[in-house]
């Protein structure tokens, strides 16, 4: 069966630290995709990182990096230099890769890990 | 691009009434449309999966005739919550899959909030 885990259920740090969210899953799909997504109070869920599974490569976008560890299950995520406006709900998500129309490739959601930035 | 709207954003209802719900993708097709419910402080729920076309496929547990789906076009799914009680008062979003963008890529509507008085 699929699973993810977000271990830590609310973080709190103060602005301009750096944060580290973790996610690990289960899967015995051997081609599958990672996300992350966040979600502000408002509501609507933003779309960061889509990973795949043969891709180890970390990954880096502006404060934003993304360690993917095949070997220890995770696909961890940093913030670096956190600003108030990253506080939100983030969700790290599971899905098996979309072969057609065979499945259709839905997401398991880890429980989320608030993050809340203080200024 | 990959932009998805839902309507209404916010509905209050008496118990009893239906309540249809919208999730559209405004800048490309959605082959595969997915409906979740998120409780507060939980995390989401899928409900249902819809292609284009063809009937939803439900989670266990998720009652058929109590929620209604249609996607009838590459552009359109419509959730209608049938004799609503305050129970089902929720977060409801849906999220759309397709062939302009990644086919492997959820994108989520912003949502809709409703309170069945």
């Amino acid at each position: 069966a699929q699973k993810v885990t977000q271990a830590q259920t609310e973080i709190s740090v103060v602005e301009k630290e750096d944060v580290t969210l973790d996610c690990v899953y289960e899967t015995r799909d051997t081609t599958y995709y990672l996300f992350w997504y966040k979600q502000p109070p408002s509501g609507e869920l933003v779309f960061l990182i889509r990973r795949n599974s043969f891709d180890e490569q970390n990954e880096i976008s502006g404060r934003y990096s993304w360690n993917f560890q095949k070997s220890t299950s995770s696909f961890n995520f940093t913030i670096t230099a956190s600003q108030v406006v990253d506080s939100a709900v983030y969700f790290c998500a599971l899905s098996e890769a979309f072969k057609g129309s065979s499945n259709t490739g839905k997401l398991i959601f880890g429980q989320g890990t608030t993050l809340q930035v203080k200024p | 691009g990959a932009v998805v709207s839902q309507h209404p954003s916010r509905v209050i209802c008496k118990s009893g009434t239906s309540v249809k719900i919208e999730c559209r993708s405004l800048d490309f097709q959605a082959t595969t449309m997915f409906w979740y419910r998120q409780f507060p402080k939980q995390s989401l729920m899928l409900m249902a999966t819809s292609n284009e076309g063809s009937k939803a496929t439900y989670e266990q547990g998720v009652e058929k005739d109590k929620f209604l789906i249609n996607h009838a076009s590459l552009t359109l799914s419509t959730l209608t919550v049938t004799s609503a009680h305050p129970e089902d008062s929720s977060f409801y979003i849906c999220s759309a899959k397709g062939r302009q963008y990644s086919t492997d890529t959820q994108y989520f509507g912003p949502g809709t909030r409703l309170t069945v008085l």
